[in-house]
């Protein structure tokens, strides 16, 4: 079945960094644009980067702009979400989600991951 | 990239009508029909309701609907029940080619 599983998650020292990853499957993961979102602990939703079915575009929160690269691999079904100098308040679930359209991006997300958390802590 | 404006909270019995609002601004909801809406049980990963505005993906129940006028879009459900207590958040595309989500808002069923 459709399916994004992400991983990667733990526990962090702030300026420190993460990689968190999204396996798909179940789909032409090739054709889809890709989001990271994140909910902090008792937050609400927070968009973080998206990136389009082909990689040449790329967009990110002001939030995270300069500290987290998201990046995929087609060829291994995988997105991927590189995160650096990590601060307190990068803690919180992450999740992975698909767009609902083949090709260009149309800004919803139909297909989530489970999340995986990051805490960032001393 | 201010955060949309939900209520905070609704409320509704079973089987009435609620909309829940969500207000940005030229940039973002009123510029674009890339609202989209979401519902999110605890400890569950959030469930798209509503796409483009008004779209109802497959498998979503007809009880809920969208619409939008000027900078303001709304989700209605009709026909409340129990199982449709949860947060709802909507989304929207903006013009910096970035997204950026409401604050959510919490139904009571009561």
């Amino acid at each position: 079945q459709v399916q994004l599983v992400e991983s990667g998650g733990g526990v962090v020292q702030p300026g420190r960094s993460l990689r968190l990853s999204c396996a798909a499957s179940g789909f032409t993961f090739s054709t889809y644009g890709i989001y990271w979102v994140r909910q902090a602990p008792g937050k609400g939703l927070e968009w973080v980067a998206i990136i389009w079915y082909d990689g040449n575009n790329k967009y990110y929160a002001d939030s995270v702009k300069g500290r987290f690269t998201i990046s995929r691999d087609n060829s291994k079904n995988t997105l991927y979400l590189q995160m650096k100098r990590l601060r307190a308040e990068d803690t919180a679930v992450y999740y992975c989600a698909r767009d609902t359209t083949e090709g260009v991006a149309d800004y919803g997300m139909d297909v989530w991951g489970q999340g995986t958390t990051v805490t960032v802590s001393s | 990239q201010s955060a949309l404006t939900q209520p905070a909270s609704v409320s509704g019995s079973p089987g009435q009508s609620i909309t829940i609002s969500c207000t940005g601004t030229s940039s973002d909801v009123g510029g674009y029909n890339y609202v989209s809406w979401y519902q999110l049980h605890p400890g569950k990963a959030p469930k798209l309701m509503i796409c483009e505005v008004s779209n109802r993906p497959s498998g979503v129940s007809n009880r809920f609907s969208g619409s939008k006028s000027g900078n303001t879009a709304s989700l209605t459900i009709s026909g409340l029940q129990a199982e449709d207590e949860a947060d709802y958040y909507c989304s929207s595309y903006t013009s910096s080619s970035t997204l950026v989500f409401g604050g959510g808002t919490k139904l009571t069923v009561l």
